[in-house]
């Protein structure tokens, strides 16, 4: 069974800095996806970032981008230029790519304030 | 992205009702959607996997006759809580699969059992 990850239950980032979040994971896959959904305080769930294991490439999302360390199985989350509205709930997922729709694995979140 | 919608976004019940929460693709077909719980600051538990036009699939402690789910086509999902009690009180979240990887979330239900 897969797990994720997130060892930082809290953070906080002044506006306009850089902050990274971490997310690990652990499958016996091969091919999969990565993502990256941020959960503010209306509870909407957004896609931040997506990652495909078998693009070396990391991700990038306007101020977001992902540094995708397969070897290590790791998924961190870089936002730079932090707003205030990234103030949210940060969750990292995993998905295997069996070809038809499959379950996210998600992880326990991060918590991120940016404050002024 | 693809917009995903859920009504109502928040219902009070008395214990012993059934409530059906919708759950609708406005700009895309989706052929499997899920149906998630969310407990306060937590993270999403999956509760089902509904595919269009067949059985929904349920995790393991999920009880398929108290949360009945329906996907009778493309766009809509449907979730009932059968005989609802205060204990089924949580925030109710589905998604919808664009291609076959990509989950994009409705907005979540409210729901609270008196």
């Amino acid at each position: 069974a897969q797990t994720v990850t997130q060892s930082q239950p809290e953070m906080s980032v002044q506006e306009a800095e850089t902050v990274t979040l971490s997310c690990t994971y652990d499958t016996s896959e091969s091919n999969y996806y990565l993502f990256w959904y941020k959960q503010p305080p209306s509870r909407q769930m957004i896609l931040v970032i997506r990652q495909e294991a078998y693009k070396q490439q990391n991700a990038t999302e306007n101020r977001f981008s992902v540094n995708f360390q397969k070897a290590a199985k790791s998924f961190s989350l870089k936002i730079s230029d932090s707003q205030l509205g990234d103030t949210a709930m940060y969750f990292c997922a995993f998905m295997t790519s069996p070809g038809t729709a499959s379950k996210l694995t998600f992880g326990t979140g991060t918590r991120l304030q940016v404050t002024l | 992205g693809a917009v995903v919608s859920q009504h109502p976004s928040r219902v009070i019940c008395k214990s012993g009702t059934s409530v059906k929460i919708e759950c609708r693709s406005l700009d895309f077909q989706a052929t499997t959607m899920f149906w998630y719980r969310q407990f306060p600051k937590q993270s999403l538990m999956l509760m089902a996997t509904s595919n269009e036009g067949s059985k929904a699939t349920y995790e393991q402690g999920v009880e398929k006759d108290k949360f009945l789910i329906n996907h009778a086509s493309l766009t809509l999902s449907t979730l009932t809580v059968t005989s609802a009690h205060p204990e089924d009180s949580s925030f109710y979240i589905c998604s919808a699969v664009v291609g076959w990887e990509t989950q994009y979330f409705g907005p979540g239900t409210r729901l609270l059992v008196l």
